[in-house]
């Protein structure tokens, strides 16, 4: 079975400083790994995906993740914080092995305080 | 590019209307097409799994006869809600996948339909 774990509900931090969204994950197989953004009313915006190879991934909007095996996590990171970065984060994974939907972490907001 | 189109953004109708929800794939042939639906400050539940000229596959507890899905082209698939009752209400969001076998793609998603049923 897959799962994702999202241990923050809320992550604030100061506009300029560094943000770390954490994200855990279970899977059979190797993991297919992504992040997706969620604003008011919106759909879920694609941030980045980890598949193979390099552990530090980088995506939209200076966002990026570091892929560790051994402490299956699969961190969202950036350096420098703006405001409009608020919104809801998702974490997302799926096995390599099959036509399998993707499982979400429950989500952690992250507000950006100017 | 990989835009999915979601509509109507948002139905208010009255209990015991049905109400059809169409998701697009503009700029990709989506293989596979989800729906989603979103409880206010919760996380994402998948409701069924479609592929194009096949009978959806539903995830436990979605009553099929309730949310009938149809993904009749490769661009195409419908959510209906039958006979729509006010624990209905929620946020639905579809979602597209590109290509069979390319399963590293990641999904695309609509912007959603916001159902209140009166």
């Amino acid at each position: 079975a897959q799962s994702v774990a999202q241990p923050e509900d809320q992550v604030n931090v100061a506009e300029g400083n560094p943000l770390t969204v954490k994200c855990t994950y279970s899977v059979s197989g190797n993991p297919y790994l992504f992040w997706y953004v969620q604003y008011p009313n919106r759909g879920l915006q694609f941030l980045l995906k980890y598949i193979t190879g390099d552990n530090l991934v980088k995506g939209s909007y200076g966002f990026e993740a570091e892929f560790n095996k051994s402490q299956t996590s699969f961190h969202l990171k950036k350096p420098s914080a703006l405001v409009s970065d608020s919104a809801l984060y998702f974490c997302a994974v799926r096995s390599d092995s099959g036509n399998t939907p993707l499982v979400f972490g429950k989500g952690t907001r992250l507000s950006v305080i100017a | 590019g990989a835009v999915v189109s979601q509509h109507p953004s948002r139905v208010i109708c009255k209990s015991g209307t049905s109400v059809k929800i169409e998701c697009r794939s503009l700029d990709f042939q989506a293989t596979t097409m989800f729906w989603y639906r979103q409880f206010p400050k919760q996380s994402l539940m998948l409701m069924a799994t479609s592929n194009e000229g096949s009978k959806a596959t539903y995830e436990q507890g979605v009553e099929k006869d309730k949310f009938l899905i149809n993904h009749a082209s490769l661009t195409l698939s419908t959510l209906t809600v039958t006979s729509a009752h006010p624990e209905d209400s929620s946020f639905y969001i579809c979602s597209a996948r590109a290509e069979v076998g390319r399963y590293f793609q990641p999904q695309h998603f609509g912007d959603g339909t916001r159902l209140s049923i009166l």
